[in-house]
């Protein structure tokens, strides 16, 4: 079935440290990613949608230049995290899915942890 | 705007006991509504699915049932087991393919 992979799985990382995450669809390409920011023991908080080939789209709230999202192919969006500090310590997800179409399911990373010290 | 609410947690059950989790929704047009389960330390994985009313999505036991008159999904499973602890999210998909979350419920099974 389909794969989406996530990495790092885990990052920890000084403050003031620019982090990068990868999400890649491994065998279906994928227009349209999403970002998820996850608490502790809370649901997932829809961050932004990266979009191939143009600008990603953000939820209100979210900081553009904090939050940096490259959808550079069909199968690879980024998203960095810039000069983190403790308060972007969290769990983030990626997801993606296989068509155009609200009514089917998306495909997650396994997430990545990031603690910033 | 299109929102998810679940009954909140933690719950805890005894093997074999009958789960239900409620998930009730608000939203305009006819959303798709999913269950995820995500286990500690994982993404989230599909649990199962409903794309219009009176369908029921079912899935390794689980099951679940689009009710438009309630506005709910709520998930059942008649047996639990120690491996069905985890956290599950209701979802639904109005379009535009963004899903909207419910809260999570933690589910712990003891044996």
């Amino acid at each position: 079935g389909a794969v989406v992979s996530q990495h790092p799985s885990r990052v920890i990382c000084k403050s003031g440290t620019s982090v990068k995450i990868e999400c890649r669809s491994l065998d279906f390409q994928a227009t349209t990613m999403f970002w998820y920011r996850q608490f502790p023991k809370q649901s997932l908080m829809l961050m932004a949608t990266s979009n191939e080939g143009s600008k990603a789209t953000y939820e209100q709230g979210v900081e553009k230049d904090k939050f940096l999202i490259n959808h550079a192919s069909l199968t690879l969006s980024t998203l960095t995290v810039t000069s983190a500090h403790p308060e972007d310590s969290s769990f983030y997800i990626c997801s993606a899915p296989t068509s155009g179409q609200g009514n089917q399911p998306q495909h997650f990373g396994d997430g990545t942890r990031l603690s910033i010290l | 705007g299109n929102s998810v609410t679940q009954m909140e947690g933690p719950v805890t059950l005894s093997e074999e006991a009958f789960l239900t989790i409620n998930c009730t929704y608000t939203a305009t047009g006819y959303p798709s509504l999913f269950w995820y389960v995500q286990y500690p330390g994982e993404g989230l994985q599909l649990l199962l699915k409903a794309t219009k009313a009176d369908d029921k999505g079912s899935n390794k036991g689980f099951e679940a049932t689009y009710r438009k008159e309630t506005t709910s999904f709520h998930l059942e499973k008649g047996s639990v087991q120690v491996s069905d602890s985890a956290v599950y999210f209701c979802a639904l998909s109005g379009g535009a393919q963004k899903l909207v979350f419910g809260q999570g419920t933690r589910l712990t099974i003891n044996p």
